[in-house]
C-alpha cells in the first residue's frame, strides 16, 4: 500500500510558464515532507520541505504548498527553466508507530518533469 | 567533505553470484539507508541503519543483508544474485531526527545475468 502517491508519471510545461506537481500521501501521521530532484546517472538531492504546521513554504522559484485536510501537496516552480528537466521525488519520513523517526525515507514514484525551450 | 560515496558505479554478476556494495560518509551521521530505484518505482527502502550497530529492515529486504559497525561505514551485501537484482543502488545518510534531509551518493548500477 503506497502512502506517498504521485499519479502522474511525466509533465511537459513550456520554458517561462508554471510547473505544478502533485503529491498525496496516506498517512495522517506525517508531520513533515521534502522534495528531491533527480538528474539521470545522479543520486537524488534535496530540493525543499515543509512541515505540517505550515501551509506553504518558499525558496526562490520553489513553492510547496501542503492541505492538510486533503492529504496533498504541490510543488510550484515559476518560471519554469530547461535545467529543471529532470524526476522529481515526494517523500515523507517514515515514522515508528510510536511517532520516532525510522531515520529513512518514504517516496513516491516520481514525475519527470520536461521543460521545452 | 566528500559527502556520501559509493563504489563501484557500475557492476555486472551472473546469477547466483555475491557481492557488496560499498557505502560511506563523512559527515558523522548516524542514520544510513539503502534504496533501490527502479523504472516506474520510485525508490524503495532496503535496509537502514539508525547508528552503528543497529539495523533493520525497509520494504524490500530479502536477498540482501547489511552489517553497521562503524558510523561513516553501511556495506550492503547481495547473498545468492537474481535477474530481479537488476537496479540502480543509492546509498543515504542523514543526522537524528524526525526531520532529516537525507544525503545521497551517486548510485551504482547493477546489472545480473
Amino acid at each position: 500500500d503506497q502512502q506517498v502517491k504521485q499519479n502522474s508519471p511525466s509533465l511537459s510545461v513550456q520554458e517561462g510558464r508554471i510547473s505544478i506537481l502533485n503529491c498525496d500521501y496516506t498517512n495522517s501521521m506525517f508531520d513533515y515532507f521534502l522534495w528531491y530532484k533527480k538528474y539521470p546517472a545522479e543520486g537524488p538531492t534535496f530540493l525543499i520541505s515543509i512541515s505540517s504546521i505550515k501551509d506553504k513554504n518558499e525558496d526562490g522559484r520553489f513553492t510547496v504548498f501542503l492541505n492538510k485536510s486533503a492529504k496533498h501537496l504541490s510543488l510550484h516552480i515559476v518560471p519554469s527553466q530547461p535545467g529543471d528537466s529532470a524526476v522529481y521525488f515526494c517523500a515523507a519520513p517514515g515514522v515508528m508507530n510510536y511517532g520516532g523517526s525510522q531515520g529513512n525515507l518514504i517516496f513516491g514514484k516520481g514525475t519527470k518533469l520536461s521543460v521545452k525551450p | 567533505n566528500a559527502g556520501v560515496t559509493q563504489t563501484p558505479k557500475f557492476q555486472v554478476l551472473k546469477t547466483g553470484q555475491s557481492m557488496t556494495l560499498q557505502c560511506a560518509q563523512d559527515m558523522n551521521h548516524e542514520y544510513m539507508s539503502w534504496y533501490r530505484q527502479d523504472p516506474g518505482m520510485g525508490l524503495r527502502l532496503i535496509h537502514y541503519s539508525v547508528g552503528a550497530g543497529i539495523t533493520d529492515q525497509g520494504e524490500v529486504p530479502n536477498g540482501y543483508n547489511v552489517s553497521r559497525s562503524t558510523t561513516e561505514d553501511f556495506p550492503l551485501r547481495l547473498l545468492s544474485a537474481a535477474p530481479s537484482q537488476t537496479s540502480v543502488y543509492f546509498c543515504a545518510s542523514s543526522t537524528r531526527g524526525v526531520y532529516n534531509e537525507q544525503f545521497f551518493g551517486p548510485g551504482t548500477r547493477l546489472t545480473v545475468l
